[in-house]
This record gives structure tokens, C-alpha cells and sequence, in this order.
């Protein structure tokens, strides 16, 4: 899976958006972005993923560029519940066998009351 | 909603010991994956599973073994267990295919003294 690039770390205040940059610029044609975040002391969970076209759904949406070489995960009204470490990941299509997922360092979100 | 459950959140175990993980999933996947995650390094793969009594080994295998008799539950072992071990252990599972989205246990916190 090719290589994304996030900011260690971002803030936030409580009830405004939030915009995670991801650039991932060796990206290929089969790889879709997925967007998974860890709360403290709990796994990883799944927020988001897409291909080539914005995505919303009711944690997030996910803005990606039209060259695709960078998205990003726009949570639009950031809560406490919401600080976490956000991780960006691409993953080729493909089906068949089990892949595992790379998580590279991700960005710990902090939000602010 | 998947559920993936682990079987203790922490643990407490001496070097030297036989120490078993467990890892139940509610939602009839094939995939199930160990990963450990240590500060500074992410998340690992130690083994993951596609099927019934099928393994295959992850990154980091050495020290592990496995066991996957039920297509619910994966167990991780650790056969002696030693300092080097003390870590956060993850549970995940995953349907075969397109939509491989990975959905994380609470994770396990083992201590080896």
C-alpha cells in the first residue's frame, strides 16, 4: 500500500469543523482512502473510505482532490468525543485474501472546550 | 453493529508463562487479525486468519502462535511469555472481498513482569 503523509498533531475547538489533511501523492488508480481513528485506551474504528468522488456518512465526510493526491476528513462539528489519533490509509482494491492494515503515526486531534 | 470482543482488557502475567488471548466476532467473517501496538511503532501484524484452522503469519510472528478451530474465534498464544511482550494487543475481523473495512476488539493490555 502506497504512502500517506499526516500532521502529528491538530487542535480544535469544541462545535466548529475540523478539516485532517492526508496526502498521499504515489497514490494509484486502485487505491481507495480510508479514514479509521483510535480513542484513548480503545481500537482502531472505521470512519470512512472512498475512491475518487466526496463521501459522506454520519460520522464524517471525506473531501478528496480531483488529482487525488491529497483528501481530507471534515468532521463538521467537532465534540470532546471526538479527540483521537485519525489515521489515513490507503488500501488497493482487491478481493480475495485478507490484507492487513498499515497505520503509519496518524494526527492526535485535540479538541478544546 | 460488528462486535469484536477480547477476553480480558488486562492482563497481569510472569515471563516464563503460557498466556492465551482470546477473540470473538458476531459477524460470521472470515478475516480475523493480531496486531500489538507499542508506542513509537504503530500497530504490527502478528498473524491473521481466513478461514477455519488457516493462518498466515503477519510481520512480527516470532514468539506467537495461533489457533483458529471456530470461524468466530482466534486465539493468539504466547508460549513463554517474556518482558519483550508487554504490549497492547488487538483483535480484528474483516469479510472477504471489496468491503474489507477492519473492525477492532477494545484491545488487551498485557504486562509481563
Amino acid at each position: 500500500d502506497a504512502k500517506t503523509t499526516q500532521p502529528n498533531s491538530m487542535e480544535s475547538n469544541e462545535e466548529e469543523p475540523v478539516h485532517l489533511p492526508c496526502n498521499h501523492s504515489t497514490i494509484s488508480g486502485t487505491d481507495y482512502i480510508h479514514w479509521y481513528r483510535q480513542l484513548p485506551s480503545q481500537g482502531p474504528e472505521y470512519v470512512i473510505h472512498g475512491l475518487t468522488s466526496n463521501v459522506n456518512n454520519r460520522m464524517a465526510s471525506l473531501a478528496i482532490a480531483e488529482d487525488r493526491k491529497s483528501s481530507t476528513l471534515i468532521l463538521h462539528r467537532a465534540t470532546l468525543r471526538d479527540a483521537a489519533v485519525y489515521y489515513c490509509i490507503l488500501r488497493t482494491l482487491s478481493s480475495g485474501s485478507a490484507r492487513q492494515l498499515t497505520f503509519g503515526s496518524g494526527t492526535q486531534l485535540t479538541v478544546l472546550p | 453493529d460488528v462486535k469484536v470482543t477480547q477476553s480480558s482488557r488486562y492482563l497481569v502475567k510472569r515471563t516464563g508463562e503460557k498466556v492465551f488471548l482470546e477473540c470473538v466476532q458476531d459477524m460470521d467473517h472470515e478475516n480475523m487479525f493480531w496486531y500489538r501496538q507499542d508506542p513509537g511503532l504503530g500497530l504490527r501484524l502478528i498473524y491473521f486468519s481466513y478461514d477455519v484452522k488457516m493462518k498466515e503469519k503477519g510481520d512480527i510472528p516470532e514468539g506467537y502462535s495461533v489457533s483458529r478451530e471456530k470461524k468466530e474465534r482466534f486465539s493468539l498464544i504466547l508460549e513463554s511469555a517474556s518482558t519483550n511482550q508487554t504490549s497492547m494487543y488487538l483483535c480484528a475481523s474483516s469479510l472477504v472481498g471489496l468491503k474489507d473495512t477492519q473492525y477492532f476488539g477494545p484491545g488487551t493490555r498485557l504486562t509481563v513482569l
